[in-house]
């Protein structure tokens, strides 16, 4: 089974500050999802990196998946409480259209 | 993105008896969605991977005959959860998608429904 960790668990930070949760696995993966959710809904995706070394962005969000293929972070760079949420990583995992999702890491933004 | 909707997005029922939770992909056809279960600030567990026209392949531990499947068309996947107890009580939601171009796996996720067994 492919596990992904994230870490940290819960974030809790003040409007302005930067931040950086980590998704972490022993296994490779051939892309990964971030994806984020707000209570009572689904979770939405916002980018999928594919090739090692590879960094996206998205406004304020940095999105790097690792060399090897088993880890990614998000760098978010002045968090705003619109950035509140539940951010997931996902994975692909047996056959090829199932996901595996991260542990999550729930984000709360302060003003 | 593609657009997921699901119906109905809260129920309350009585202990014993069965509901049915509808996932529909509106812009789309989807061979395959997923189900999963969510509980308060934990992450999504996949539930089982309802296939059109065959039956849904489940995930270990979860009972296909608590949980049925109905994938009747490439629009349309329903969950029923039979004899629903209040520990049936969570939050579900459905994805559709699959192998999109270039190889990459995206899923495209409903709203969720909430289910309060009393």
């Amino acid at each position: 089974t492919q596990l992904l960790e994230q870490s940290p668990q819960f974030l809790s930070i003040q409007e302005g500050e930067n931040l950086t949760v980590y998704c972490n696995s022993s296994s490779v993966f051939s892309s990964l999802q971030w994806y984020r959710q707000e209570p009572g809904e689904g979770p939405v995706l916002l980018v999928t990196v594919v090739t090692g070394g590879e960094v996206k962005k998205l406004k304020r969000l940095t999105f790097q998946f690792g060399d090897a293929r088993k880890d990614s972070s998000l760098h978010i760079t002045a968090a705003q409480p619109g950035d509140t949420g539940l951010y997931l990583c996902a994975g692909p995992t047996g056959t090829a259209s199932k996901l595996t999702f991260g542990t999550g890491t729930r984000l709360q933004v302060t003003l | 993105g593609a657009v997921v909707s699901q119906h109905p997005s809260r129920v309350i029922c009585k202990s014993g008896t069965s509901v049915k939770i509808e996932c529909r992909s509106l812009d789309f056809q989807a061979t395959t969605m997923f189900w999963y279960r969510q509980f308060p600030k934990q992450s999504l567990m996949l539930m089982a991977t309802s296939n059109e026209g065959s039956k849904a392949t489940y995930e270990q531990g979860v009972e296909k005959d608590k949980f049925l499947i109905n994938h009747a068309s490439l629009t349309l996947s329903t969950l029923t959860v039979t004899s629903a107890h209040p520990e049936d009580s969570s939050f579900y939601i459905c994805s559709a998608g699959g192998l999109w171009a270039g190889g990459v796996n995206e899923q495209f996720f409903g709203p969720g429904t909430r289910l309060t067994v009393l």
